[in-house]
């Protein structure tokens, strides 16, 4: 069954960190894109960064520079999400999503998305 | 403040044909595929439309995309209850070393 299958909620304090898992199956890990999306409590979408599985290569959002760190383990074909210094505006609850878009038609081509995963930022 | 510009919110009675509006510039809508998706509460986004205008399989055909310069459109026709939820497009830009970029999101209610 082709899925991406997410870590379960997260509870952490101000100032912590968290990495959600999210991994593949059914499909060739390394032939996507694995974009991360989150969605703060009745708020829109919003998009994090991708990870490129077959090398690694990694883009993110100006918003989370220097605070995100995507990335992958091949062996067992999960991408991962760790996000630092955590904040009350960081709740929200967290996505992966597989693009099989490709450069010359544009990117953003999400046809399977993880469940989600809630991270709770809470002193 | 999302890259991309949609309404907040749109309405329509059953049977009727609304449209959802998504504005953005050169750098993403005017150079990249757009795509759409429809998020029911609680749930994850679903690909509603892709390429600016391709429907998945089982994507029925009352869904319709369409893209003109820097602005793109989501067109449904024949309005069903089940179509109320949250409607997002989404493109690819350039910039910055490139990036995603949402429109902020359209609630779709079925009076």
């Amino acid at each position: 069954q082709v899925q991406l299958v997410q870590s379960g909620a997260e509870v952490k304090k101000p100032g912590a960190s968290v990495k959600v898992s999210c991994k593949a199956s059914g499909y060739t890990f390394s032939d996507y894109y694995v974009h991360w999306v989150r969605q703060a409590p009745g708020q829109g979408l919003e998009w994090m960064g991708r990870i490129n599985p077959n090398r690694g290569g990694t883009n993110y959002a100006r918003k989370f520079y220097g605070r995100v760190t995507l990335t992958r383990d091949t062996s067992n074909g999960t991408a991962y999400m760790e996000l630092s210094n955590l904040t009350s505006d960081d709740t929200a609850l967290y996505y992966c999503a597989r693009d099989v878009g490709y450069s010359s038609v544009g990117f953003g081509h999400f046809d399977l998305w993880g469940r989600g995963t809630l991270v709770t930022v809470s002193s | 403040q999302s890259v991309l510009t949609q309404p907040p919110s749109v309405s329509g009675t059953p049977g009727q044909r609304v449209t959802i509006s998504c504005s953005g510039s050169s750098s993403n809508i005017g150079f990249n595929s757009v795509f759409w998706y429809k998020q029911l509460p609680g749930t994850a986004p679903e690909l509603l439309i892709y390429r600016n205008n391709q429907r998945p399989s089982g994507v029925p055909d009352r869904f319709s995309g369409s893209k003109s310069g820097t602005s793109a459109s989501l067109a449904i026709s024949g309005l069903r209850s089940e179509d109320e939820a949250d409607y997002y497009c989404t493109s690819w830009d350039d910039s910055l070393s490139g990036h995603v970029v949402f429109g902020g999101g359209t609630k779709l209610t079925v009076l």
